[in-house]
């Protein structure tokens, strides 16, 4: 099937910068896009989503940005602190699931 | 109050071993899931269950059987274990399979085949 993938697999930041995390995406049906945080350990957790409808989204020092035209995603990440140090997916829905992409590793340092 | 909570969250077993794994989930979401996390961290989406119902079986071998005694549990169980199928496995549920919402997950049980 269609997947979901992401240009970079890891991302090193200092804290305080502020964090940009790409994807792309292959199906152009997909309606719903999520991104997704995953610590060591623990499940993956709900960050911010959005609809196709809109091409922007703001969160709590997260906004995602999409792009339709060109079938792309974006996270950003203002003030990156070390907490937010995880694994970021993102995820598109163009039918019954959820497809995940490979996941970027975004490390902070302090 | 574990939304979405997984046993166990460690499995060690030799191959050929017959093993399950438990979901539950008190949020009362429609739809519940099963996804493998590889060692490359890729999620792959193998099956979904809404309201006790499968409708989704991806291209997971039949030693794979999910069971659904209700919408609110969506068990795991794997016959002939290999080496191949060590992995996280996540469990995961929605409102319902129709609207758009983000899905919850639960910790996640790592499977080692030994």
């Amino acid at each position: 099937g269609e997947s979901v993938g992401l240009h970079l697999p890891t991302l090193s930041v200092q804290e305080g910068d502020n964090s940009i995390i790409n994807c792309a995406y292959s199906n152009s049906a997909s309606d719903y896009f999520i991104w997704y945080k995953q610590e060591s350990g623990k499940g993956p957790q709900f960050i911010i989503d959005i609809r196709s409808n809109m091409d922007k989204r703001q969160g709590q020092r997260v906004t995602v940005l999409l792009n339709k035209t060109v079938k792309h995603l974006s996270l950003q990440i203002a003030a990156t602190q070390p907490g937010d140090s995880a694994v970021y997916f993102c995820a598109e829905k163009g039918g019954t699931a959820l497809i995940f992409g490979k996941g970027t590793t975004l490390s902070v340092s302090s | 109050d574990t939304a979405v909570s997984q046993t166990p969250k460690y499995l060690v077993t030799q191959m050929g071993n017959d093993k399950s794994i438990k979901c539950e989930q008190n949020l009362g979401h429609d739809t519940m899931y099963w996804y493998k996390q590889d060692s490359k961290k890729f999620l792959k989406i193998m099956f979904s269950y809404n309201n006790k119902e499968l409708i989704i079986n991806e291209t997971v071998p039949n030693r794979f059987s999910p069971k659904s005694p209700d919408k609110a549990h969506l068990n795991l169980h794997i016959n002939s274990l290999e080496l191949g199928d060590s992995a996280v496995y996540f469990c995961a549920s929605s409102q319902d399979v129709r609207t758009d919402y983000g899905y919850t997950f639960g910790s996640g049980t790592r499977l080692t085949v030994v």
